[in-house]
């Protein structure tokens, strides 16, 4: 399975402190996205990085993408209260390129 | 930007029932759609890869006859889970592929009693 593990499975920070979340997959991937999604509700898409690529930002995200070690990082900035959701890492790759593949994701709880 | 409404967000139903849940590309055409399945505090498990037109491409571990699925057109894919029961209780979500990538619907909650 191309399933990829992430770490760790929860995380409890205080506003304004920054989160780091981490993904490991198996196989060599096409590319890789994170998505958040809110309890009980879908996925909202975050970022996404390409094989080629070894860092991306958007706004308070930042994404690192290890092709050699098979792993990817989020880091969350200056954390709020909104950002506690689970996090989930999402791969995909081969000719099967179209199938997303999903970690376990990460729990994270901002506290006011 | 890209919208898909997954309906209904939650249903309740009788074991040995039929339950249909609905997922729509408001605003654009979806090429593919997929349908997962997640447990409580668990990560999503791809069930089945639909394209317009064509018969579902099922995962391995899936019931088709169980989980039928129907995409009818460009906007819409439909996931029948069928004679329910209460190991099928479970958060289904659909995803639409277009030409911004993948958009997730809202999730369903299905609860078999």
């Amino acid at each position: 399975s191309q399933q990829g593990e992430e770490d760790p499975q929860a995380l409890s920070i205080q506003e304004g402190e920054n989160a780091t979340m981490n993904c490991s997959y198996k196989t060599s991937i096409n590319n890789l996205q994170w998505y958040r999604q809110n309890s009980g509700r879908g996925l909202v898409h975050l970022i996404l990085i390409r094989s080629n690529e070894r860092e991306k930002h958007s706004g308070r995200l930042r994404v690192t993408l290890d092709t050699s070690k098979k792993s990817s990082s989020l880091l969350i900035t200056a954390s709020r209260a909104a950002d506690t959701a689970s996090y989930f890492c999402a791969t995909s790759w081969g000719s099967n390129d179209y199938k997303l593949s999903f970690g376990a994701g990460t729990t994270v709880t901002v506290r006011a | 930007g890209a919208v898909v409404s997954q309906h209904p967000s939650w249903v309740i139903c009788k074991s040995g029932t039929s339950v249909k849940i609905e997922c729509r590309s408001l605003d654009f055409q979806a090429t593919t759609m997929f349908w997962y399945r997640q447990f409580p505090k668990q990560s999503l498990m791809l069930m089945a890869t639909s394209n317009e037109g064509s018969k579902a491409t099922y995962e391995q571990g899936v019931e088709k006859d169980k989980f039928l699925i129907n995409h009818a057109s460009l906007t819409l894919s439909t996931l029948t889970v069928t004679s329910a029961h209460p190991e099928d209780s479970s958060f289904y979500i659909c995803s639409a592929r277009g030409g911004r990538g993948y958009t997730f619907g809202s999730g369903t909650r299905l609860t078999v009693v």
